[in-house]
């Protein structure tokens, strides 16, 4: 299952609405995962099965979709959100993740 | 504290060998599938390899088979990745990381939620 993300970066300002989008070349339900990654970092996981908020995330991050579109939302953007995020299918037999979106902050 | 520590990385000629380490602390290691990721510099993540709660089901990419094998000894809690006839191409920062699954009631999810700070392993002549 190949997975692509759009856009591959971004610039936004504080307080925006930052929207990233996720592809499955098949249907994968609702097996999909999102990270964050700051630089020099292990990544974080902010959204399982697609729209689940892990444990201790900011309420501004929240996720969507299902079969083979989702999204991954950061309602207002604050200075520390700026990293790269990884969507990820959960197939536990063969896991891919997506080439990541830069986020940057203008 | 639950806590992954991975080591074992280093610089090794093309077609060595290598034996990486990932330390558990702070839960139930034998309760968990457990997963090697890797970050080649400058690039995205990719997942290496998974292997069930009691070693009985092992999962690799395509581009590791036959040359890596993970395994785990759930009473010293550590995980661990054997990395034979090495590329420069598997030059990458090795992440060991934790699985955890919940049922929803008809479907199993699977995600990584605790992650060591990686150990890294340099592939060069």
């Amino acid at each position: 299952i190949q997975m692509t993300q759009s856009p591959s970066s971004l610039s936004a300002s504080v307080g925006d609405r930052v929207t990233i989008t996720c592809r499955a070349s098949q249907i994968i339900s609702k097996d999909l995962n999102w990270y964050q990654q700051k630089p020099g970092k292990a990544p974080n996981l902010l959204i399982y099965a697609a729209a689940k908020l892990q444990s201790g995330v900011p309420l501004r991050f929240s996720g969507s979709g299902s079969g083979t579109e989702f999204t991954l939302i950061i309602s207002s953007l604050e200075p520390g959100d700026s990293a790269t995020y990884y969507c990820q299918q959960n197939n536990i037999t063969h896991q891919t993740f997506g080439p990541g979106t830069k986020v940057e902050i203008k | 504290e639950v806590q992954l520590v991975e080591s074992g990385g280093g610089l090794v000629q093309p077609g060595g060998s290598l034996r990486l380490s990932c330390a558990a602390s702070g839960f139930s290691f034998r309760n968990y599938w457990m997963t090697w990721v890797r970050q080649a510099p400058g690039k995205g993540l990719e997942w290496v390899a998974n292997i069930k709660e009691d070693g009985s089901e092992k999962y690799f990419v395509d581009s590791v088979k036959g040359r890596f094998a993970i395994s785990r000894d759930n009473v010293k809690k550590s995980l661990y990745l054997q990395m034979d006839s090495l590329r420069v191409e598997d030059t990458a920062v090795y992440y060991c990381a934790r699985v955890f699954d919940f049922w929803s009631g008809d479907h199993y999810y699977y995600y990584m939620d605790v992650w060591g700070k990686g150990t890294t392993v340099t592939v060069s002549s």
